[in-house]
């Protein structure tokens, strides 16, 4: 299995722009969960999603966040516009929940976005 | 509320000794906790979880925990320390969703 997948690794981009950042969960997995790490504020978790559904987005920063999830296979993170305050790494994670199981959350790689 | 605490924002050791990095947790219910590691520049890997049952849990990499229901604690403790152990270490509890500690940096010293 190739993990939880993220991209862009890396992003560089200036304020007031738009940014994008993908994951493709692990096949089989239904929940799937975004995280922001900063040096500052630690790990956050931002928004989860259950068999594509947002169940809780109570740590979206601001309406400048975004989180879709179109179908089990793909997620995207949006923030527009970008601010140098968003310079963080952004985790994406994903788990088989199903009834009263307690599965392993595995994390994607990351995307370490820096707004200038 | 579920809660995790990890009361050591560093730990320091010397190789070939003995590690812990504590947590304690407050849960209502029956805690589902977990570790976690993080290397530099890496996405946080999965060591270890206690559901139910034996109170230690073996996990990756040699590390283990145990789970004291009487303490809340779920310290997080390997024989003996390797230099590539140094790495961000989180512990966390499950409810909906997973809540982590604010993390442990341990070092290992050669």
């Amino acid at each position: 299995d190739a993990g939880v997948i993220q991209s862009p690794r890396h992003e560089v981009t200036e304020m007031g722009q738009e940014v994008t950042l993908r994951c493709k969960p692990i096949s089989g997995h239904n929940s799937l969960f975004w995280y922001r790490q900063t040096m500052m504020r630690g790990l956050e978790l931002l928004i989860y999603f259950n068999n594509n559904v947002p169940i809780d987005d109570s740590g979206m920063p601001e309406d400048r966040f975004s989180a879709k999830m179109p179908n089990a296979s793909f997620s995207t993170l949006k923030i527009q516009p970008s601010e140098p305050r968003d310079s963080a790494v952004y985790f994406c994670a994903s788990r088989q929940t199903s009834g009263g199981r307690t599965d392993t959350q595995y994390f994607g790689p990351g995307t370490r976005l820096t707004v200038l | 509320a579920q809660s995790v605490a990890q009361p050591e924002d560093q730990v320091n050791v010397a190789e070939g000794n003995p590690l812990t990095v504590k947590c304690t947790y407050s849960v209502s219910g029956n805690p589902y906790l977990f570790w976690y590691v993080q290397y530099p520049n890496r996405g946080l890997q999965f060591l270890l979880k206690y559901i139910t049952g034996d109170n230690l849990v073996k996990g990756s990499y040699g590390f283990e925990a145990e789970f004291n229901k009487s303490q809340t604690s779920f310290h997080l403790k390997k024989p003996s320390a390797l230099v590539s152990d140094s790495a961000l270490y989180f512990c966390a509890v499950r409810d909906s969703k997973l809540i982590f500690g604010a993390g442990t940096r341990l070092a290992v010293h050669p």
